[in-house]
Order: C-alpha cells, then structure tokens, then sequence
C-alpha cells in the first residue's frame, strides 16, 4: 500500500522556469517530510525537508510547499537549470518511528536548454 | 569524508551461492541503513542498525543477514537468494537523532539473482 504517491512520472521544464514536483500522503501521522535527488547510477541525494509545524521551507532555489488539509506537498525549483535533470523522490515519516522513511516512486525531471 | 562507499557497483549470484556486500562511511555516523529498491519503485527500508546494534528489521527474509562489525562498516550477506531478489541494494549512513535530516546513501550495489 502506497503510503506516499507522486503521480506524475515525469516532467519536462524549460531552463529558467519553474519546476513543480507534487507529492500526495495518505498517512495522517507522518509529521516530517524530505525530497531526494537522485543521479543515474548514484545513491539519494538530501534536497530538502519540512516538518509538519511548518508550511514552507525555502533554500536557494529550492522552495518545499505542505499543506496538511490536502495532504499534499509540492518541491519549487526556480529557476531550473539543466543540472537539476534527476529523479526527485518525495519522502515521509513519522519522527517517532525510529528512521523509516517512506519513499514515493519518484519523479524524473529533465530540464531543456 | 562525506561519501557513503559501497562495494561491488554490480554482483551477479546464482541461488546456492554466498556473497556479501559491503558499505564503509568514514562521517562518524552512528546509524547505518539497508535499502532495496526496485526498478520502477522506490526504496525499502531493510535494516536499521543504531550504535552497531541491529533496531530495525523489516521483515526481511532470513536469506538476508545485516552484519555491522564496527561503527563504519555496515555488511550485508546473501545465501540462497531467488531471482526476485535481484534489486539495487543502497546502504545509508545518518548522525543518530539526525536520521531524518542526514541520510547519506551509497550508490547502491546492483544485484542480479540468476
């Protein structure tokens, strides 16, 4: 049972634009939320992460949006560069729960030039 | 040091074979991890090892053995694995109480079962 659902497989966004990467939780417990980067043939990379007290956390260019009602966040990329080409995974958990995360299927950005 | 390195990248082994992989971090991170993540999916969490001691087991399959000899290395054994078990194995280092925060994960070890 897919816990942490990100429904778009992929995405296509022209460089200097926004890249919008959703991701949808059913599990109303899960308080800590992380977005992962991953390159063909490397492990994960941390992006990001927000905690459930919070509805917005910025760094750089990179904007992590929650809203709780929805159960739904979404990771801003702005703007995209061609190096943010990667798999994005959404990710969540329960901060009590002793380090399991729940991972999405991902989503593969390419950004053109 | 902030690479989590595992060996081999590719492993192929037939269903009566042993083999290990292996993952060594050099971060000082107490909490080690096994991940499995098929094609097309995302990861799994296998195993949780906290201050070398093994606290998390997901029901992993006893075929599947987690070894942790020393805060740095964190093994991974295999006997008599069946083709659905080929997968990329990632292993993931984290500061205790920073799990969340600071997993740093290998490139994996891609595993064929034939």
């Amino acid at each position: 049972d897919q816990q942490v659902k990100q429904n778009s497989p992929s995405l296509s966004v022209q460089e200097g634009r926004i890249s919008i990467l959703n991701c949808d939780y059913t599990n109303s417990m899960f308080d800590y939320f992380l977005w992962y980067k991953k390159y063909p043939a490397e492990g994960p990379t941390f992006l990001i992460s927000i905690s459930s007290i919070k509805d917005k956390n910025e760094d750089g260019r990179f904007t992590v949006f929650l809203n709780k009602s929805a159960k739904h966040l979404s990771l801003h990329i702005v703007p995209s560069q061609p190096g943010d080409s990667a798999v994005y995974f959404c990710a969540a958990s329960v901060l009590n729960s002793g380090y399991a995360l729940n991972f999405g299927k991902g989503t593969s950005l390419l950004v053109t030039p | 040091d902030t690479e989590v390195t595992q060996t081999p990248k590719h492993l192929v082994m037939g269903m009566t074979n042993k083999k290990s992989l292996k993952c060594e971090q050099h971060m000082g991170h107490r909490a080690m991890y096994w991940y499995k993540q098929k094609a097309k999916k995302p990861p799994e969490l296998m195993f949780v090892y906290s201050y070398e001691k093994l606290s998390i087991n997901e029901s992993v399959p006893s075929r599947f053995s987690p070894e942790c000899p020393n805060s740095s290395l964190l093994n991974l054994h295999l006997h008599a694995l069946q083709p659905e078990d080929s997968a990329l194995y990632l292993c993931a280092s984290s500061q205790i109480g920073q799990g969340l925060i600071g997993l740093h994960f290998g490139s994996g070890t891609r595993l064929t079962v034939v």
